[in-house]
């Protein structure tokens, strides 16, 4: 595609429920990174995929998020037992490689824990 | 672990007039790379412009213009006859080298930048 994009647009759940987000990167792009901007914390670093395997989950900030990429494209992120403190715009970026220094975002997906 | 720093929450600029957004940095290292993203209200993060630290060298894109001081470690956005499309929030970012095993961005605050008609 002609850029990063990413779905659903806009997300409401219910605190304790799950939730799974899309990111489909640049066609060839081979790495891929998540994101969270939310008002307290400003943007944070998740996790990076190159390839399908994650070198780096170290801001992931808890055992009930976790990531996976499958065929080296699509990732989801899942959030098991969403806590208000969720809440929160994620940001999905893609690079032609893990070296390359351009990280190229899509819209993101912004996620309403009621 | 890598900080970045940007002093101004908010500003505000008549059309037309030319504009500077602040942006410090911490780290040890000697290369790396440093980024300017712009955030319109449609959410959508876009690379205003990049400098890798190697190059003395300020990169310019169009309007938009760096001002990269190594030493004191100052990465400052000049954007130039302002236009109403320039309203956003701009985000300063900085990321270690290919191959440090660290390839994720290290955010600032942002700073809003309203263009007045």
């Amino acid at each position: 595609g002609a850029g990063v994009s990413q779905s659903p647009s806009n997300k409401v759940t219910e605190k304790g429920k799950d939730v799974e987000l899309r990111c489909d990167p640049i066609s060839g792009h081979t790495a891929l990174y998540w994101y969270r901007q939310s008002l307290g914390q400003g943007l944070e670093f998740l996790i990076y995929f190159q390839g399908n395997s994650a070198p780096d989950k170290s801001g992931l900030p808890s055992d009930r998020f976790s990531a996976e990429r499958t065929g080296g494209s699509v990732s989801t992120l899942t959030i098991q037992r969403t806590q208000q403190e969720d809440s929160a715009v994620y940001l999905c970026a893609s690079s032609l490689w893990s070296n390359q220094e351009t990280q190229y975002f899509g819209p993101g997906t912004r996620l309403l824990v009621l | 672990a890598q900080t970045v720093t940007q002093s101004q929450p908010e500003m505000s600029v008549q059309e037309a007039e030319t504009v500077t957004l602040s942006c410090t940095y911490d780290t040890s290292e000697s290369n790396y790379y440093l980024f300017w993203y712009k955030q319109p209200p449609s959410r959508q993060m876009i690379l205003v412009i990049r400098q890798e630290a190697y190059k003395q060298q300020n990169a310019t894109e169009n309007r938009f213009s760096v001002n990269f001081q190594k030493a004191a470690k100052s990465f400052s956005l000049k954007i130039s006859d302002s236009q109403l499309g320039d309203t956003a929030m701009y985000f300063c970012a900085f990321m270690n080298p290919p191959g440090f095993g660290n390839e994720k961005l290290t955010f600032g605050t942002g700073t809003r930048l309203t263009i007045i008609p």
